[in-house]
């Protein structure tokens, strides 16, 4: 079975802190993002990565960075967090082909509250 | 810019019925393709149907399938025999058949399923 593991289910962390966001694949894809999910507003890319120190951003990327040293490996940092950050975050793999395997794997997601 | 519009938050169906939800979308690509996603309550994205820009034929999976209409830019899902298991939230997706390109979603309908 294919995977993407997030670290955490859940987080609870203190305005001004900086909080690491993990997730790792096992799929060799070449695509991973991270994604924020609200209610109402669906899911909001923030950042993405189609390869090793390969870095997009998405449409909400101010508050965030990411790390991808590794392939499997990509990681979400919130430098200080805060509380409008209080959100369910997505990480998600794909492959970077054609065809059938295009689509998104995701993960089990991390409730983050920041207070 | 690419974008995908889901016009309907919520929806209800009853039991053993068939229900449709609608998603349209933006691009200037011909070629790409279009997902539904399904995301039980507190349970973990998963993929429900695929279907690739340049097929003709709709995407069929079970219960489920696509009426995919390229020119009006317009992809519905057409859930058959509607279970309780269907409740959920459907979120429709889009990702051009570039290879690091990233993957949009609209902003979900949630779905209830009457007994």
């Amino acid at each position: 079975d294919v995977k993407v593991t997030q670290s955490s289910r859940y987080l609870v962390k203190r305005t001004g802190e900086k909080v690491f966001l993990e997730c790792v694949q096992d799929m060799d894809h070449e695509n991973m993002f991270w994604y924020r999910q609200d209610p109402g507003l669906g899911l909001r890319l923030i950042y993405f990565s189609y390869d090793v120190k390969m870095k997009e951003k998405g449409d909400i990327p101010e508050g965030y960075s990411v790390s991808r040293e590794k392939k499997e490996r990509f990681s979400l940092i919130l430098e200080s967090a805060s509380t409008n950050q209080t959100s369910m975050y997505l990480c998600a793999s794909s492959s970077g082909g054609v065809g059938r395997n295009t689509e998104a794997f995701f993960g089990q997601g991390t409730r983050l509250t920041v207070v | 810019a690419q974008t995908v519009t889901q016009s309907q938050p919520e929806m209800s169906v009853q039991e053993a019925e068939t229900v449709t939800l609608s998603c349209t979308y933006d691009t200037s690509e011909s070629d790409y393709y279009l997902f539904w996603y399904k995301q039980p309550p507190s349970r973990q994205m998963i993929l429900v149907i695929r279907q690739e820009a340049y097929k003709q034929q709709n995407a069929t999976e079970n219960r489920f399938s696509v009426n995919f209409q390229k020119a009006a830019k317009s992809f519905s899902l057409k859930i058959s025999d509607s279970q309780l298991g269907d409740a959920a939230m459907y979120f429709c997706a889009y990702r051009s058949a570039r290879r690091d390109d990233k993957i949009i979603f609209g902003k979900g309908t949630r779905l209830h399923i009457l007994p």
